[in-house]
């Protein structure tokens, strides 16, 4: 299965900066399925980003992603104060799919 | 606007069977090529995918759980279950159910989860 490994596990920043969230698989991930979902205290996931780079509906466009391969990034350009939540990976190119251990982006 | 919603029980005793059931409502389970998820979430961990189904009853899950998932579908209801036997401490979760784009497997409606906990 593919591994997916996030960095850094705590990312600490002020609100109006710039968070950059990567995530590695152990093998490539092919026409580039993956997706981002934020997590916050007590809610379920939800997705921001599809096939690397495409924002789902109703997504600021303040979230993009990027990369191709093993190596992915989601950024976020200004971190506004409900941008402060657990952020994961996830591969849907090959079966199981795999999730990222997760980033955690706090005030 | 679409609904998903899980039920079944919070305690599971250990070697038991656990079972729960998801109601889509706000559309309709057949519709739209869609496969749903179970995905669960140990307690403060990462998420783990469990399995998927088809409204036809095209079943897929993950290697890791070794053969004791068992994924449903019951149309007539809108409804789609999991059944996960032998459980013990580590099947302890947050239960997902969570419906997969028509664009590709990744999840872009999530109902909000409930808790099992494996105790005797």
């Amino acid at each position: 299965e593919i591994v997916l490994t996030q960095s850094p596990g705590t990312l600490s920043l002020s609100p109006g900066e710039r968070a950059t969230l990567s995530c590695r698989a152990s093998q490539s991930v092919s026409s580039n399925y993956l997706a981002w979902y934020q997590q916050k205290p007590g809610q379920a996931p939800r997705l921001l980003i599809y096939g690397a780079s495409n924002r789902a509906t109703g997504i600021p466009d303040r979230f993009s992603g990027g990369g191709s391969g093993t190596d992915f990034t989601l950024t976020i350009s200004r971190l506004d104060p409900e941008d402060f939540a657990m952020y994961f990976c996830q591969q849907y190119h090959s079966s199981p799919r795999t999730f990222g251990q997760g980033t955690k982006v706090e005030v | 606007q679409l609904q998903v919603q899980v039920s079944g029980p919070g305690l599971v005793r250990p070697s038991q069977t656990l079972y729960l059931t998801c109601t889509v409502s706000g559309g309709s389970i057949s519709s739209g090529g869609h496969y749903w998820s179970w995905i669960r979430q140990h307690p403060g961990k990462g998420l783990e995918w469990i399995g998927y189904i088809f409204y036809t009853g095209s079943t897929n899950s993950n290697p890791s759980l070794k053969g004791r998932v068992s994924i449903d579908v019951d149309t007539s209801k809108n409804q789609l279950s999991l059944l996960l036997t032998s459980v013990t401490a580590a099947d302890t979760a947050i239960y997902y159910c969570a419906r997969d784009s028509s664009s590709g497997w990744f999840q872009d409606y999530w109902g909000q989860g409930t808790l099992v906990t494996v105790s005797s």
